[in-house]
């Protein structure tokens, strides 16, 4: 079936050092794929998205570009800051849904940048 | 921020006892979800609607029954609580079906003793 797979965490960093979590995908047909994050206490909300093989969905200085071939979505930012601490969701568009919008999500990765 | 909320937020509870959560959205959005949130696991999908009284089974639907009587108000049931049952549970909407986003409540923390 459709799955996503995300490397495990945690992962701790220094401010400003390079970020990379990675996450692929197995699913049948044209998904969409999906960057969510989770902030101590709040509810998911969406990082970046992409719709379609090659896109790159950006924000906040992060980056992810859906790869087709190597059936991945790694999520990368530049230079991290001790705001960006917070659980990141890769997911997936089930694309048997129809067009209901269901999401398959990774187990979540936990980010800790420290100072 | 979307307009969608939660309750209770937080709630204790018993094993064998009936437990009802309720999402509320301000939004008009044609789809809701209720998802949960468990160590290793992610967020898995319980239950979702399509629209008034449309309703269908996600991965991890057993021991859970929903309901949606009016576009706003979708409500996840518990008819007898399980240890098992005890996570954080999530509402989400959307009103743009598989390419769209989805938006987030804040959640429920729901412990079953």
């Amino acid at each position: 079936g459709n799955s996503v797979t995300q490397m495990e965490g945690p992962v701790t960093l220094s401010e400003e050092a390079f970020l990379t979590i990675n996450c692929t995908y197995t699913a049948t047909g044209y998904p969409s794929l999906f960057w969510y994050v989770q902030y101590p206490g709040e509810g998911l909300q969406l990082l970046l998205k992409a719709t379609k093989a090659d896109d790159k969905g950006s924000n906040k200085g992060f980056e992810a570009t859906y790869r087709k071939e190597t059936t991945s979505f790694h999520l990368e930012k530049g230079s991290v800051q001790v705001s960006d601490s917070a659980v990141y969701f890769c997911a997936l568009s089930d694309p048997g849904s129809g067009n209901t919008g269901k999401l398959i999500f990774g187990q979540g990765t936990t980010l800790q940048v420290k100072p | 921020d979307a307009g969608i909320t939660q309750s209770p937020r937080h709630k204790v509870t018993e094993t064998g006892t009936p437990v009802t959560l309720r999402c509320h959205q301000t939004e008009n959005h044609r789809y809701m979800y209720w998802y949960r949130q468990d160590p290793g696991h992610g967020l898995r999908l319980i239950h979702y609607s399509y629209g008034v009284k449309d309703t269908d089974k996600g991965e991890v639907s057993d021991g859970y029954s929903v309901s949606r009587s009016k576009t706003e108000d979708f409500l996840l049931t518990l008819e007898s609580a399980t240890s098992s049952q005890t996570s954080v549970y999530f509402c989400a909407i959307s009103g743009q079906g598989v390419t769209g986003e989805l938006f987030f409540g804040e959640g429920s923390r729901l412990t079953v003793l």
